[in-house]
């Protein structure tokens, strides 16, 4: 079974500082597709980053990039500048390609960008 | 323009009724889904239709029973509702085929049983 395990519950930083939540996952699948999805306050669900597993080119969006190291199972989101805005919950998802392709989510940490 | 839609958002109701949320996505999709975020805020997927084909059933109570009249809709029909349903109710959708695998989610329904 496909597990996916954040180890921080929690986290806060300063606005403008840079920080980095981990995620690790368990799968014996070679190809799936990990994301990061961010629930502000409003509890919308919101994509911030996708990885397909096939690239080793870690993915960016803007601020946001992620550090995928795939024989470590290892997918860390790293937000530069942080505003704000960020502040909300992240989790890190997996899906993978073959089978019944279930999306599985991490338990998410709750972010809280201090002023 | 709202892509995935639910109603209610808010749904409070007592133990033993029978309730429905109702879902909508009009970004043309063939795969929609139902996920349960409980009071940890751990999201689970419940069910999974693919041109209202179900492929994905969890482990859920048979007192859950989702139903896809057409491709653009996706309805969860709670019954003899019970304290433990108490819960955010996602809807999402995605296209098979494309290759991104996004989900987009609905706003959620918080459904309270009391």
């Amino acid at each position: 079974a496909q597990t996916v395990t954040q180890s921080q519950p929690e986290m806060s930083v300063q606005e403008a500082e840079t920080v980095t939540l981990s995620c690790t996952y368990d799968t014996s699948e070679n190809n799936y597709y990990l994301f990061w999805y961010k629930q502000p306050p409003s509890r919308q669900m919101i994509l911030v980053i996708r990885q397909e597993a096939y690239k080793q080119q870690n993915a960016t969006e803007n601020r946001f990039s992620v550090n995928f190291q795939k024989a470590a199972k290892s997918f860390s989101l790293k937000i530069s500048d942080s505003q704000l805005g960020d502040t909300a919950m992240y989790f890190c998802a997996f899906i993978p390609l073959g089978g019944a392709q279930k999306l599985v989510f991490g338990q998410g940490t709750r972010l809280t960008i201090n002023p | 323009d709202t892509a995935v839609s639910q109603t209610p958002k808010y749904l409070v109701t007592q133990m033993g009724n029978d309730k429905s949320i109702k879902c909508e996505q009009n970004l043309g999709h063939d795969t929609m889904y139902w996920y349960k975020q409980d009071s940890k805020k751990f999201l689970k997927i419940m069910f999974s239709y693919n041109n209202k084909e179900l492929i994905i059933n969890e482990t859920v109570p048979n007192r859950f029973s989702p139903k896809s009249p057409d491709k653009a809709h996706l309805n969860l029909h709670i019954n003899s509702l019970e304290l433990g349903d108490s819960a955010v109710y996602f809807c999402a959708s995605s296209q098979s085929g494309l290759g991104d695998y996004e989900q987009y989610f609905g706003p959620g329904t918080r459904l309270t049983v009391t």
